[in-house]
């Protein structure tokens, strides 16, 4: 799987859209990219993920630039509930569910 | 529908003992993956499983092991723990193992070698 770079923290004032950028210049063009998070001692949870196109669904949108080598992920009004650890992955289509977590960007939403 | 259950939540082991942790995925999911978290590590890979086969396996020794059963709840166990066990044991489950399918993830079990 391609290797995901993220910053390692972020702020955002709540109610303000957070933007969250990966860059994954290796990308091949069967991987999809995805990105989780996890708040404190819990289960990472799904957020979101696309393939090409820009995506959006309940939680947040995708943007995908049109080379695919880097995504951003919008929260677009932030709450203190979104603080979390936000991870950006790359997966294979037949390569399973061996996901590869790298550091992933520590969002930090403050009054 | 429930989501991806882990029992026991916490655990309290002594070096050279052995634990086994179980994993009920959600209902119609098929694919049941491990990983194990640390702070030093991060989120790691122990293996996957799917309809009762392991398709893939992380890096870890041969004391790290698991089984899935027909039912597709799946356990792991490790033997002869060492205090670099201590960690969070996640299970996550999926309908298949495609790229495409998103991995529901339980809140883990957190096991701690005394």
């Amino acid at each position: 799987d391609a290797k995901t770079t993220q910053p390692p923290s972020m702020d955002c004032a709540e109610g303000r859209a957070a933007n969250l950028p990966c860059n994954h210049s290796t990308i091949s063009g069967n991987e999809y990219v995805y990105w989780y998070r996890q708040i404190h001692s819990q289960g990472p949870q799904y957020i979101i993920h696309g393939l090409k196109n820009n995506e959006t669904n309940e939680m947040a949108s995708l943007i995908i630039t049109e080379d695919r080598k880097s995504s951003t992920l919008i929260l677009p009004h932030a709450t203190l509930r979104d603080t979390a650890v936000y991870y950006c992955i790359v997966r294979v289509d037949d390569a399973g569910n061996m996901l590869t977590f790298g550091g992933g960007t520590r969002l930090m939403v403050k009054p | 529908k429930a989501g991806v259950t882990q029992t026991p939540r916490y655990l309290i082991k002594t070096r050279g003992q052995q634990v086994t942790l179980s994993c009920s995925p959600i209902s119609g999911h098929r694919s049941v993956s491990w990983y194990q978290q640390t702070p030093g590590q991060g989120l790691q890979f122990l293996f996957e499983y799917f309809s009762e086969t392991q398709r893939n396996k992380g890096n870890f020794p041969g004391r790290f092991s698991g089984r899935q059963f027909s039912n597709s709840r799946s356990e792991m166990n490790v033997s002869t723990l060492e205090l670099g066990d201590s960690a969070l044991y996640l299970c996550a489950s999926s309908l298949a193992f495609r790229g495409r399918e998103k991995l529901f993830f339980g809140s883990g079990t957190q096991l701690s070698v005394l």
